[in-house]
């Protein structure tokens, strides 16, 4: 079985300031994909970023980036120069042999002025 | 290029009674899914299509939730005799291939509200 632990239920930033957000996960697949998706108020999911778990670099997507670490089974979403744009909330996903995202909790988000 | 849409955005239903709603994805995609998302958590999957064919459904789906995709292009998910544990917003999402790299792209949801 899949799971993502997303243990940061908020967190504050200020504007222009970096922040990290941790996501671990667990799965016996040999190979799968982690994602990111940003949750605003309104309602829709929308795609970060992704890292597969082949990939020798961490994936990067603009002010995204992923910190990807295999071993540790790590893959925390770091945001750099943070915008009040970017409170909202964000979930760590994985898919493995199957065709389904497994999000975890996610972790609110927001950026002070 | 349109992004996917849902149909209606909310609804409010009675204790009991049946819901339909409605997903279009976006055009040419042939994978569709369905999540349900409560209060504090993050979506869960419930099912999905490839084309035409439902190829995967979550044991959530209990047999009061039927789901079809009849041409392959948009997606209907029935709840019948709802009860106030099925309040969330219901997420559609599609795709369009399986690669493992391959987002999938979320429409704006369906709330939905059981009293």
């Amino acid at each position: 079985a899949q799971k993502i632990t997303q243990t940061q239920p908020g967190m504050f930033v200020q504007e222009k300031e970096a922040v990290t957000l941790d996501c671990t996960y667990d799965t016996s697949d040999p190979s799968y994909g982690l994602f990111w998706y940003k949750q605003p108020s309104s309602g829709e999911m929308i795609f970060l970023i992704y890292q597969g778990s082949y990939d020798q670099q961490n994936a990067t997507e603009g002010r995204y980036s992923l910190n990807f670490q295999k071993a540790r089974k790590s893959a925390n979403l770091v945001i750099s120069a943070s915008q009040l744009g970017d409170s909202a909330m964000y979930f760590c996903a994985m898919r493995g042999g199957s065709e389904k995202l497994v999000f975890g909790k996610g972790t609110k988000l927001t950026v002070n002025p | 290029d349109t992004g996917v849409s849902q149909d209606p955005r909310h609804k409010i239903t009675k204790r009991g009674q049946n819901v339909t709603f409605r997903c279009d994805p976006i055009s040419e995609h042939n994978r569709l899914y369905w999540y349900r998302q409560t209060l504090g958590q993050g979506p869960e999957f419930l099912t999905y299509f490839q084309n035409e064919a439902q190829l995967e459904k979550s044991r959530l789906l209990s047999d009061r939730f039927s789901a079809e995709r009849p041409k392959g292009s948009f997606s209907t998910l029935e709840i019948q005799r709802t009860e106030q544990g099925d309040s969330a917003m219901y997420l559609c999402a599609s795709s369009l291939t399986w690669d493992r790299a391959y987002e999938q792209y979320f429409g704006p949801g369906t709330r939905l509200t059981v009293t």
